[in-house]
């Protein structure tokens, strides 16, 4: 067990419907970041938070959007969504080092999204 | 922004052979390179990492060894086991970005 938390662990959706995934970070981690893993393919980076605020910021469509929230837990909103958005959404959290990666990042247990 | 390259993507030995991986990564300013190991449905996990100002870090069967100049990093796991079988990721960060980029994985296979 990581301490991190996602849900939901399944999710499945018609296309053009908008969905939030939920990502609790491990006691006293500062960073989260979300990755997108499609079938065969690797961590594909969408974004980073750093203690309520955006750090940076990867290949993400502008049809997602991502916030942390003042209690650390981040949620990931994928909208107006298409078959290809079908993938396993991992959250990561970390202690931070000022929003810059210094040490290990803590996998959650993953979202797996089916757009029907 | 930083991009990773990984090498091969597929890779298959005997058990008790030894298993080479390769990366490279474009941000000079990148000073921790993580691997990462991810079984079949489930999360990745960290198997060792190295930083910058290190050339090289061993933890039993598994090593990793860092060029900063050529900006490559290679996991070299000796006497493989068919429990190594598994998707390996390398990743740079720390960089100018402050996130982590993987590369694309590595299948690994390791044959009875």
């Amino acid at each position: 067990d990581s301490g991190v938390t996602q849900t939901p662990k399944h999710l499945i959706t018609a296309t053009g419907q908008r969905v939030t995934l939920r990502c609790s970070p491990r006691s006293g981690d500062l960073s989260v970041y979300w990755y997108q893993q499609s079938l065969d393919q690797g961590l594909q980076f969408l974004i980073q938070y750093y203690n309520g605020e955006e750090r940076a910021k990867g290949n993400i469509l502008e049809r997602f959007s991502a916030q942390q929230f003042p209690d650390l837990h981040s949620e990931l909103n994928l909208s107006s969504l298409e078959l290809g958005d079908s993938a396993l959404y991992f959250c990561a959290s970390s202690v931070g080092g000022r929003g810059r990666v210094t040490g290990e990042l803590f996998f959650g247990e993953g979202s797996r999204l089916t757009v029907l | 922004g930083e991009n990773v390259e990984q090498h091969p993507s597929t890779l298959s030995v005997q058990e008790g052979d030894s298993a080479v991986i390769k990366c490279t990564y474009s941000d000079s300013a990148s000073n921790y390179f993580p691997w990462y190991k991810q079984e079949l449905g489930k999360r990745p996990q960290l198997i060792i990492d190295i930083r910058s100002n290190v050339g090289e870090k061993k933890d039993q069967r598994i090593a990793v060894t860092l060029n900063k100049t050529a900006k490559h990093f290679s996991l070299h796991i000796t006497e493989t086991q068919p429990e190594d079988s598994a998707v390996y990721f390398c990743a740079a960060g720390g960089g100018s970005q402050g996130n982590l980029i993987f590369g694309k994985g590595t299948k690994l296979s390791v044959k009875p």
